[in-house]
């Protein structure tokens, strides 16, 4: 089963307007991490933000908040005022548990087109 | 700034050659990640090392193999590369103290656009 579903190929957003990006995990550990990359057309892999299942508040860092909704499995970024250079495709990852392998399972992306 | 690079940006081979792609960090991170990125499939684990001379099988270990001699280096090893392995690969490190949610990130190198002919 997919751990992380992101449903979402594709939006457009125009600019200056907000967007939410979906995630949608899966998982029975109760301690796990959440995470958003951005990766523009250039291909590297950019690091957002970051949500602990334990965190009480909404991670937010800059134009970026995740809206976190733990019963209902879903942690969606928000990008607020949205800008031209935020075109690219963005992924949500999960950390599951505290073992010391530290991998990441990794959506299918959706790809953001920012509109002037 | 974590600095995470990887030898070639865009690399072609022929069917049956063997393949090297080198993953160098310099933040003496001790975790260390093969992925390979395909459109709709999202970044799918390959292998992962924790340790020098230490590695790990991840989602999609077929057809790849990994050497960590130093523990800053990370290569990725096709032995007979196939038209299936082309795609983008991605290299990744962290660090491995879990008690710091900021330091769980894994960095990401540029990717390499492998194509197999």
């Amino acid at each position: 089963a997919q751990k992380i579903t992101q449903t979402q190929p594709g939006m457009f957003v125009q600019e200056k307007e907000a967007v939410t990006l979906d995630c949608t995990y899966d998982t029975s550990d109760q301690s796990y991490g959440l995470f958003w990359y951005k990766q523009p057309s250039s291909g590297e892999m950019i690091f957002l933000i970051y949500q602990g299942s334990y965190d009480e508040q909404n991670a937010t860092e800059g134009r970026y908040s995740l809206n976190f909704q733990k019963a209902r499995k879903s942690a969606n970024l928000v990008i607020s005022a949205s800008q031209l250079g935020d075109s690219a495709m963005y992924f949500c990852a999960m950390r599951e548990g505290l073992s010391n392998d530290y991998k990441l399972s990794f959506g299918a992306g959706t790809t953001v087109t920012v509109r002037a | 700034d974590v600095k995470v690079t990887q030898s070639s940006r865009y690399l072609v081979k022929r069917t049956g050659e063997k393949v090297f792609l080198e993953c160098v960090q310099d933040m003496d991170h001790e975790n260390m990640f093969w992925y390979r990125q395909d459109p709709g499939l999202g970044l799918r684990l390959i292998y992962f090392s924790y340790d020098v001379k230490m590695k790990e099988k991840g989602d999609i270990p077929e057809g790849y193999s990994v050497s960590r001699e130093k523990k800053e280096r990370f290569s990725l090893i096709l032995e007979s590369a196939s038209t299936n392995q082309t795609s983008m690969y991605l290299c990744a490190s962290s660090s491995m103290d879990g008690q710091k949610a900021s330091t769980d990130t894994q960095y990401f190198g540029p990717g390499t656009r492998l194509t197999v002919l």
